[in-house]
């Protein structure tokens, strides 16, 4: 089964520092999905790689894919505390279904 | 154009109950998907479904949870004789195709709590 992990799974930053949360996954795919999630809310999508190298940013986040490495990051430039949320990786090797990471859970700290 | 609509938003059931979570998709969306999330979890797939056909239901439990799409109405998703490990969010997404690269748009969820 695929397995897509997620590291951190906790971090709590400083306001204005930069960090960078890791996916890591088990098998081929050249299709991943950033989510964030808010406490007892649903999951609005951030971002969508779709090609080894790719890379998007909106405002302070940026992620990026290495489909070689199976890995992709979302890196937190000079974090605020609106960005503090769940995050979550999703990768998609059929069409059908996404396997979701476990979350990494951040705290931006004044 | 409203969002994936879930409900109820919290369901609480006495065990041996029956669960009924409701999900209309997003306005033009055909594809409709269930994911179980347990606490400090990620979510985990249940099912995928189309209009009147279940696509995959690899996700789901074999015996006491069902999912439907009809041609008219909300997707529904069943579970029968409730047990206290059915308790999670569910969340309902949809995507107006199938296929590589379609992102889901998730609905608020439906909070289970199995007494």
């Amino acid at each position: 089964e695929l397995k897509v992990e997620q590291n951190p799974l906790f971090l709590s930053m400083q306001e204005g520092k930069n960090y960078t949360i890791y996916c890591n996954y088990s098998t081929t795919s050249d299709r991943l999905y950033w989510y964030r999630q808010d406490p007892g809310k649903s999951l609005e999508s951030l971002f969508v790689l779709l090609s080894n190298g790719a890379v998007k940013q909106e405002g302070r986040l940026m992620a990026s894919l290495d489909t070689k490495a199976r890995l992709s990051t979302l890196h937190i430039t000079a974090a605020v505390h609106d960005l503090s949320a769940t995050y979550f990786c999703a990768v998609d090797i059929s069409g059908n279904q996404f396997y979701f990471g476990t979350g990494t859970s951040l705290t931006v700290i004044p | 154009n409203a969002g994936v609509m879930q409900n109820p938003r919290h369901l609480v059931r006495r065990r041996g109950q029956e669960a009924r979570l409701r999900c209309s998709p997003m306005k033009g969306h055909s594809h409709v998907y269930w994911y179980r999330q347990l606490p400090e979890e990620g979510l985990k797939f249940m099912v995928y479904l189309q209009k009147e056909n279940i696509i995959d239901e690899s996700g789901m439990p074999k015996e006491r949870f069902s999912a439907e799409f009809p041609k008219e109405g909300p997707s529904i998703l069943r579970i029968q004789q409730v047990v206290r490990g059915d308790s999670a969010a569910y969340f309902c997404a949809s995507s107006p195709r199938r296929g590589m690269g379609e992102k889901l748009f998730f609905g608020s969820g439906t909070q289970l709590s199995v007494l």
